[in-house]
């Protein structure tokens, strides 16, 4: 069973534009969300997390939100820059591990 | 800070083979992450230390694959024998204790059992 959801393998964004990535999860336990951004022949880097109590967390131009109700969660990049270009692992924290969506590729046009 | 050392980068093995993959934690951090990614389960943890001791191995896949931490600066991950199906790049990761989420990850092993 696939509790942490990325529905969308790839994006496509327009430099200068928001970039919208998305995850959904199953599992109500869990009690951290985070975002890891991946550039190929690298390992994940972690970019920013969530605490299950609040609804959103910013850090400069990357905005996470929490909708608990929906357990949904988006991650925000505005304005979208060609550096953003990479795979976006949503992960969510529950019995002191990770679990990892499948990955959205998100791709910036200039 | 170096960051989070794996070593091979890259390992081609023939089946029936043993390898093993290394890795070195960022100094200070006391958790340290076996993850296996695949195009077809994603990226999945395989078992994880607190203070070199393991804590959780419920995603080791069965009996050929064994990790060890023998001290603070140095864990490996042994598959004996390798098989074609266990092609896949092995990350490590390590975390401090107060901020377990924030998993440092290491560029990974990129695995090819023929």
């Amino acid at each position: 069973d696939q509790q942490v959801k990325q529905n969308s393998p790839s994006l496509s964004v327009q430099e200068g534009r928001i970039s919208i990535l998305n995850c959904d999860y199953t599992n109500s336990m869990f009690d951290y969300f985070l975002w890891y951004k991946k550039y190929p022949a690298e390992g994940p880097t972690f970019l920013i997390s969530i605490s299950s109590i609040k609804d959103k967390n910013e850090d400069g131009r990357f905005t996470v939100f929490l909708n608990k109700s929906a357990k949904h969660l988006s991650l925000h990049i505005v304005p979208s820059q060609p550096g953003d270009s990479a795979v976006y692992f949503c992960a969510a924290r529950g019995a002191q591990k990770l679990v990892f969506g499948q990955g959205t590729r998100l791709t910036i046009n200039p | 800070d170096a960051g989070v050392i794996q070593s091979p980068r890259h390992e081609v093995t023939e089946m029936g083979q043993e390898v093993t993959l290394r890795c070195k934690p960022i100094s200070g951090h006391d958790y340290l992450f076996w993850y296996r990614q695949t195009m077809m389960r994603g990226l999945e943890l395989l078992i994880y230390f607190n203070n070199n001791v393991p804590i959780d191995d419920s995603g080791m896949p069965e009996d050929r694959f064994s990790a060890k931490m023998p001290n603070a600066s140095f864990s490996t991950l042994k598959i004996q024998p390798s098989e074609p199906r266990d092609s896949a790049v092995y990350f490590c990761a390590s975390s401090s204790p107060d901020r377990f989420h924030e998993q440092y990850f290491g560029p990974g092993t990129r695995l090819t059992v023929t």
